[in-house]
């Protein structure tokens, strides 16, 4: 592994079924971060962790939930996914410490849910 | 009003022309990330600056934090500089590396 993946890359989802789009990074970040990418809205941040063990919320967190068991794997949760989810997600990681923290993103996880 | 505001939205250009895109932003910030995402979807991060000027090959990213200003610069446009190019800044506030972006502005280059 090479910095950030995400899995699935693309993903179609009936409403209400739950969904865990997977995130692992193997640069050793304290701090990892999910956002939505939406046309004309531009990035925004759904949950975030500053190191494992710790998360917090971000801007568009309903609907969502993320846990960090590790310094690695940050999922995102969609417990009952609905139309309004759909969205391309990305994961990103940066160091905490600092006020350089530039942020790594990984491809993308493509998500249409029906 | 976005917090950040990236301008022009859309721009086309020939190879070899220079280009600049704009990006303001009304909160206080400790620096300012400039990013780079291909029609395939990846986000590269290209700059992270919180004074003055930085260069790398081709592109140069400045920034003004009295005015509340950045730019980045293409000097000698590639039709694979073609891309959406976002801004984000990172607020005073807060420990975790939190960014606000910009909607990006689409950049094509044409032969």
């Amino acid at each position: 592994i090479a910095g950030i993946t995400q899995a699935p890359t693309s993903q179609i989802l009936a409403a209400g079924r739950r969904m865990t789009l997977r995130c692992t990074q193997d640069m050793r970040h304290n701090a990892m971060y999910w956002y939505r990418q939406d046309l004309g809205l531009g990035l925004r941040l759904i949950h975030y962790s500053n190191t494992a063990g710790t998360t917090g919320k971000g801007e568009v967190p309903d609907g969502y939930s993320v846990s960090r068991a590790n310094t690695d794997d940050f999922p995102l949760t969609l417990a009952s996914a609905v139309p309004s989810q759909t969205s391309v997600y990305f994961c990103a990681s940066s160091e905490l410490s600092g006020s350089y923290n530039e942020q790594f993103f990984g491809p993308g996880t493509r998500l249409t849910v029906l | 009003k976005n917090e950040v505001e990236q301008s022009p939205q859309n721009l086309t250009a020939q190879e070899g022309e220079f280009i600049t895109i704009n990006c303001s932003y009304s909160v206080g910030i400790s620096a300012l990330h400039w990013l780079q995402q291909h029609p395939g979807g990846g986000i590269v991060s290209l700059f992270m600056l919180s004074s003055g000027k930085k260069k790398h090959g081709r592109l140069i990213a400045t920034i003004n934090i009295q005015e509340k200003h950045s730019s980045l610069h293409i000097t000698a446009s590639h039709p694979r500089d073609s891309a959406v190019y976002i801004c984000a800044v990172k607020r005073n506030t807060g420990t975790a590396s939190k960014l606000t972006f910009g909607t990006g502005t689409r950049l094509q280059v044409t032969l």
